[in-house]
C-alpha cells in the first residue's frame, strides 16, 4: 500500500523558516517524480513544487521561488520542503504527493503568524 | 500560466442524477487533465487521470472526456457518498494548475 506521511508542520513567525518532511513507503520512491501541493484554509489546491527522480530537476511556482527548496533522499525514501522567509500567505495544509498527484499524504498544517 | 476555469462552482443534485462538471483551460493541455474528489478534512483523491482513465478502485459511474481546452467529469448515477468538492488539474506545462473547485451537494 502506498503511504505518504508528512511531518514538521507548526506555527511559525513571519520571516522564519520551517522544514517539512515526507516519508514514503509501499512503492519504489526513486521511480517517481514527487511534489508538494498546498491548500490554504477554506481555499482551493495550489501546486507548490516538484522534483525529478534523482533530484536533478526542480520546479517551483513563482510565489515561492527563491524562498522554498524541494529536495529528496532516495536512500531514505523521503521528500523535503525547506521553507524560508515565510509569509502569512504561506499558511496552508501542505500535502506530499506522488507525481502526477495519484497518491497524497494526510497533510501537514503550517501557520505563519506573529 | 494556464488558467483552469471550472464550472459550476456549486452543484446540488439528487441521488440517481447524471451530473457533469466542466473545466476549461486557457490553452491546449493535450489531455493532461486529472480529476479529484475531496471531502472535508481529507486529502484529495484521484478519480480520473489523463482525461479519461479511471483510477484503480474508483467506481465506473465516474468518467471523463474532453480534448484541447475543454474537459468534463461525469457521474452517471449520483450516489450519497459522492458529495464533496471536485477539482480539475492540468499537468501539461509548468506551473501546474488546479481548477477552483465544484462543491457537489446531495439534495
Amino acid at each position: 500500500e502506498v503511504q505518504l506521511v508528512e511531518s514538521g508542520g507548526g506555527l511559525v513567525q513571519p520571516g522564519r523558516s520551517l522544514k517539512l518532511s515526507c516519508a514514503a513507503s509501499g512503492f519504489t520512491f526513486s521511480d517517481y517524480y514527487m511534489a508538494w501541493v498546498r491548500q490554504a484554509p477554506t481555499k482551493g489546491l495550489e501546486w507548490v513544487a516538484s522534483i525529478s527522480y534523482d533530484g536533478g530537476s526542480t520546479y517551483y511556482r513563482d510565489s515561492v521561488k527563491g524562498r522554498f527548496t524541494i529536495s529528496r533522499d532516495n536512500a531514505k525514501s523521503s521528500l523535503y520542503l525547506q521553507m524560508d522567509s515565510l509569509r502569512s500567505e504561506d499558511t496552508a495544509t501542505y500535502y506530499c504527493t506522488r507525481y502526477v498527484m495519484d497518491a497524497w499524504g494526510q497533510g501537514a498544517s503550517v501557520t505563519v503568524s506573529s | 500560466d494556464i488558467q483552469m476555469t471550472q464550472s459550476p462552482s456549486l452543484l446540488s443534485a439528487s441521488v440517481g442524477d447524471r451530473v457533469t462538471i466542466n473545466c476549461k483551460a486557457s490553452q491546449n493541455i493535450n489531455k493532461y487533465l486529472n480529476w479529484y474528489q475531496q471531502k472535508l478534512g481529507e486529502a484529495p483523491k484521484l478519480l480520473i487521470y489523463n482525461t479519461n482513465n479511471l483510477q484503480t478502485g474508483i467506481p465506473s459511474r465516474f468518467s471523463g472526456s474532453g480534448s484541447g481546452t475543454d474537459y468534463t467529469l461525469t457521474i452517471s448515477s449520483l450516489q450519497p457518498e459522492d458529495f464533496g468538492t471536485y477539482f480539475c488539474f492540468q499537468h501539461n506545462s509548468w506551473p501546474l494548475t488546479f481548477g477552483s473547485g465544484t462543491k457537489l451537494e446531495i439534495k
